[in-house]
Protein backbone atom coordinates (compact mmCIF):
# COMPACT_ATOMS: atom_id res chain seq x y z
CA UNK A 1 0.00 0.00 0.00
CA UNK A 2 1.11 3.64 -0.15
CA UNK A 3 1.71 6.03 3.22
CA UNK A 4 2.67 9.37 3.53
CA UNK A 5 3.99 10.62 6.50
CA UNK A 6 6.70 13.13 7.63
CA UNK A 7 9.12 11.44 5.57
CA UNK A 8 8.93 10.64 1.86
CA UNK A 9 5.74 8.77 0.87
CA UNK A 10 6.29 5.25 0.37
CA UNK A 11 4.66 2.37 -1.96
CA UNK A 12 5.40 -0.98 -1.29
CA UNK A 13 5.19 -3.76 -3.69
CA UNK A 14 5.36 -7.72 -4.07
CA UNK A 15 8.34 -8.39 -6.60
CA UNK A 16 6.05 -9.36 -10.09
CA UNK A 17 3.27 -6.77 -8.98
CA UNK A 18 3.01 -4.01 -11.13
CA UNK A 19 3.66 -0.76 -9.60
CA UNK A 20 1.96 3.05 -10.09
CA UNK A 21 3.55 5.81 -8.83
CA UNK A 22 1.99 9.12 -9.00
CA UNK A 23 2.90 12.95 -9.12
CA UNK A 24 1.06 15.97 -9.21
CA UNK A 25 2.65 18.90 -11.09
CA UNK A 26 2.97 22.49 -10.29
CA UNK A 27 3.08 24.68 -13.49
CA UNK A 28 0.28 24.62 -16.00
CA UNK A 29 2.76 25.57 -18.49
CA UNK A 30 5.30 23.00 -18.56
CA UNK A 31 5.55 20.95 -21.15
CA UNK A 32 8.01 18.58 -20.64
CA UNK A 33 7.70 16.04 -18.16
CA UNK A 34 10.54 13.07 -16.93
CA UNK A 35 11.44 10.72 -14.45
CA UNK A 36 13.90 9.95 -12.93
CA UNK A 37 15.21 6.67 -10.34
CA UNK A 38 17.63 7.39 -7.50
CA UNK A 39 19.15 4.91 -5.78
CA UNK A 40 21.13 5.20 -2.38
CA UNK A 41 24.13 6.81 -2.60
CA UNK A 42 23.57 7.41 -6.52
CA UNK A 43 22.33 10.73 -8.59
CA UNK A 44 19.30 10.63 -10.40
CA UNK A 45 18.87 8.39 -13.19
CA UNK A 46 17.34 8.71 -16.72
CA UNK A 47 13.94 6.06 -16.44
CA UNK A 48 11.36 8.13 -18.95
CA UNK A 49 9.80 11.14 -20.80
CA UNK A 50 7.23 12.60 -22.19
CA UNK A 51 6.28 15.72 -23.83
CA UNK A 52 2.68 17.47 -23.48
CA UNK A 53 1.30 16.54 -26.87
CA UNK A 54 1.37 12.99 -25.59
CA UNK A 55 -0.63 11.48 -22.89
CA UNK A 56 1.29 8.21 -22.94
CA UNK A 57 4.77 6.94 -23.51
CA UNK A 58 5.79 3.21 -23.32
CA UNK A 59 9.39 1.86 -22.59
CA UNK A 60 11.22 -1.03 -21.44
CA UNK A 61 8.70 -2.57 -18.77
CA UNK A 62 7.54 1.51 -17.98
CA UNK A 63 4.73 3.37 -19.25
CA UNK A 64 4.26 7.23 -18.40
CA UNK A 65 1.34 8.36 -18.68
CA UNK A 66 0.36 12.37 -18.65
CA UNK A 67 -3.35 14.15 -17.81
CA UNK A 68 -2.75 17.78 -18.55
CA UNK A 69 -6.45 18.25 -17.38
CA UNK A 70 -5.85 17.15 -13.81
CA UNK A 71 -1.69 17.92 -13.78
CA UNK A 72 -1.11 14.41 -12.96
CA UNK A 73 1.61 12.32 -13.90
CA UNK A 74 2.10 8.68 -13.11
CA UNK A 75 5.13 5.90 -13.78
CA UNK A 76 3.61 2.49 -14.29
CA UNK A 77 6.10 -0.70 -13.69
CA UNK A 78 5.73 -3.89 -14.66
CA UNK A 79 6.88 -7.40 -12.58
CA UNK A 80 8.50 -5.03 -10.21
CA UNK A 81 11.99 -6.27 -9.55
CA UNK A 82 13.83 -5.93 -5.98
CA UNK A 83 16.39 -3.85 -8.43
CA UNK A 84 13.92 -1.55 -8.92
CA UNK A 85 13.50 -0.39 -5.40
CA UNK A 86 14.54 3.25 -5.07
CA UNK A 87 13.08 6.50 -4.87
CA UNK A 88 11.35 7.85 -7.89
CA UNK A 89 11.08 11.50 -8.42
CA UNK A 90 9.10 13.20 -11.43
CA UNK A 91 10.80 16.46 -12.85
CA UNK A 92 9.13 19.30 -15.00
CA UNK A 93 9.96 22.12 -17.71
CA UNK A 94 9.01 23.87 -20.39
CA UNK A 95 9.51 25.33 -23.82
CA UNK A 96 12.96 27.32 -23.79
CA UNK A 97 13.48 26.72 -20.03
CA UNK A 98 17.20 25.41 -18.56
CA UNK A 99 15.21 25.03 -15.27
CA UNK A 100 14.94 21.29 -14.41
CA UNK A 101 12.11 21.76 -10.99
CA UNK A 102 11.71 18.18 -9.54
CA UNK A 103 8.56 16.78 -7.63
CA UNK A 104 8.59 15.56 -3.71
CA UNK A 105 9.78 11.84 -4.53
CA UNK A 106 8.35 8.60 -3.71
CA UNK A 107 10.10 5.37 -2.32
CA UNK A 108 9.04 2.10 -3.64
CA UNK A 109 10.03 -1.17 -1.24
CA UNK A 110 9.68 -3.90 -3.31
CA UNK A 111 8.70 -6.82 -1.15
CA UNK A 112 10.53 -10.51 -1.97
CA UNK B 1 29.34 4.40 -13.69
CA UNK B 2 27.30 7.52 -14.93
CA UNK B 3 29.49 9.94 -17.87
CA UNK B 4 29.45 12.81 -15.77
CA UNK B 5 32.09 12.51 -12.93
CA UNK B 6 32.27 14.24 -9.75
CA UNK B 7 35.23 14.72 -7.37
CA UNK B 8 35.32 14.35 -4.60
CA UNK B 9 32.84 11.66 -3.50
CA UNK B 10 33.00 12.71 0.14
CA UNK B 11 34.19 15.95 1.45
CA UNK B 12 34.51 17.08 5.62
CA UNK B 13 34.89 21.02 6.10
CA UNK B 14 35.42 23.19 8.61
CA UNK B 15 33.09 26.63 8.53
CA UNK B 16 36.77 28.54 7.75
CA UNK B 17 37.65 26.37 5.15
CA UNK B 18 37.90 26.83 1.44
CA UNK B 19 37.40 23.91 -0.71
CA UNK B 20 36.01 22.88 -4.54
CA UNK B 21 34.16 20.57 -5.96
CA UNK B 22 35.12 19.13 -9.40
CA UNK B 23 32.44 18.19 -12.05
CA UNK B 24 33.60 16.80 -15.50
CA UNK B 25 32.33 15.39 -18.75
CA UNK B 26 32.85 14.23 -22.07
CA UNK B 27 29.66 14.23 -23.91
CA UNK B 28 30.22 17.18 -25.83
CA UNK B 29 27.30 18.58 -23.33
CA UNK B 30 26.50 22.34 -23.59
CA UNK B 31 24.34 23.00 -20.57
CA UNK B 32 25.40 22.23 -17.13
CA UNK B 33 23.93 22.34 -13.83
CA UNK B 34 24.50 22.31 -9.87
CA UNK B 35 21.59 20.84 -7.64
CA UNK B 36 21.66 20.46 -3.95
CA UNK B 37 19.73 17.44 -2.39
CA UNK B 38 19.19 17.26 1.68
CA UNK B 39 18.25 13.72 2.66
CA UNK B 40 14.62 12.40 1.88
CA UNK B 41 14.08 16.13 -0.20
CA UNK B 42 14.07 16.18 -4.08
CA UNK B 43 17.21 18.04 -5.99
CA UNK B 44 17.24 21.86 -5.61
CA UNK B 45 18.68 23.70 -8.59
CA UNK B 46 21.12 25.78 -7.96
CA UNK B 47 22.84 27.30 -10.80
CA UNK B 48 22.65 26.37 -14.55
CA UNK B 49 25.89 27.35 -17.42
CA UNK B 50 24.79 27.42 -20.69
CA UNK B 51 27.62 27.17 -23.16
CA UNK B 52 30.13 28.31 -20.46
CA UNK B 53 28.46 31.37 -19.39
CA UNK B 54 25.98 31.31 -16.33
CA UNK B 55 22.72 31.38 -17.17
CA UNK B 56 20.21 30.60 -13.68
CA UNK B 57 21.45 31.44 -10.38
CA UNK B 58 18.33 30.41 -7.75
CA UNK B 59 19.09 33.31 -5.37
CA UNK B 60 21.92 30.83 -4.02
CA UNK B 61 24.10 32.49 -0.90
CA UNK B 62 27.85 33.88 -2.13
CA UNK B 63 29.50 31.32 -0.26
CA UNK B 64 28.69 29.32 -3.12
CA UNK B 65 30.75 29.98 -6.24
CA UNK B 66 30.30 28.45 -9.32
CA UNK B 67 32.68 28.40 -12.08
CA UNK B 68 32.76 26.60 -15.96
CA UNK B 69 36.31 26.70 -17.18
CA UNK B 70 35.43 25.01 -20.93
CA UNK B 71 32.71 23.48 -21.90
CA UNK B 72 33.78 20.10 -20.42
CA UNK B 73 34.27 20.70 -16.52
CA UNK B 74 32.10 22.62 -13.80
CA UNK B 75 33.63 23.82 -10.64
CA UNK B 76 32.02 24.83 -7.52
CA UNK B 77 34.25 26.86 -5.04
CA UNK B 78 32.72 27.18 -1.52
CA UNK B 79 33.82 29.25 1.15
CA UNK B 80 32.69 29.84 4.80
CA UNK B 81 29.77 27.52 4.40
CA UNK B 82 27.33 26.99 7.58
CA UNK B 83 26.56 23.47 9.29
CA UNK B 84 23.10 23.40 7.51
CA UNK B 85 24.83 23.87 4.04
CA UNK B 86 25.67 19.83 4.65
CA UNK B 87 24.11 18.45 1.71
CA UNK B 88 24.41 16.03 -1.62
CA UNK B 89 25.78 18.32 -4.31
CA UNK B 90 24.81 17.09 -8.03
CA UNK B 91 26.00 18.04 -10.87
CA UNK B 92 24.04 17.60 -14.46
CA UNK B 93 24.78 18.29 -18.11
CA UNK B 94 22.13 18.16 -21.10
CA UNK B 95 23.36 18.52 -24.65
CA UNK B 96 20.92 22.03 -24.39
CA UNK B 97 18.80 23.29 -22.58
CA UNK B 98 16.58 21.04 -20.05
CA UNK B 99 13.36 21.65 -22.46
CA UNK B 100 15.25 19.54 -25.09
CA UNK B 101 16.03 16.56 -23.68
CA UNK B 102 17.08 14.59 -19.73
CA UNK B 103 19.48 15.74 -17.48
CA UNK B 104 22.44 13.27 -16.81
CA UNK B 105 23.59 13.03 -13.45
CA UNK B 106 26.65 12.38 -11.85
CA UNK B 107 26.26 10.41 -8.76
CA UNK B 108 27.41 13.49 -6.12
CA UNK B 109 29.81 14.79 -3.66
CA UNK B 110 28.95 14.39 -0.15
CA UNK B 111 29.26 17.39 1.86
CA UNK B 112 29.63 17.79 5.61
CA UNK B 113 30.33 20.93 7.28
CA UNK B 114 31.84 20.90 10.36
Amino acid sequence: GESVGLHLPTLSVQEGDNSIINCAYSNSASDYFIWYKQESGKGPQFIIDIRSNMDKRQGQRVTVLLNKTVKHLSLQIAATQPGDSAVYFCAETMDSSYKLIFGSGTRLLVRP
Amino acid sequence: DTEVTQTPKHLVMGMTNKKSLKCEQHMGHRAMYWYKQKAKKPPELMFVYSYEKLSINESVPSRFSPECPNSSLLNLHLHALQPEDSALYLCASSPQGAYNSPLHFGNGTRLTVT
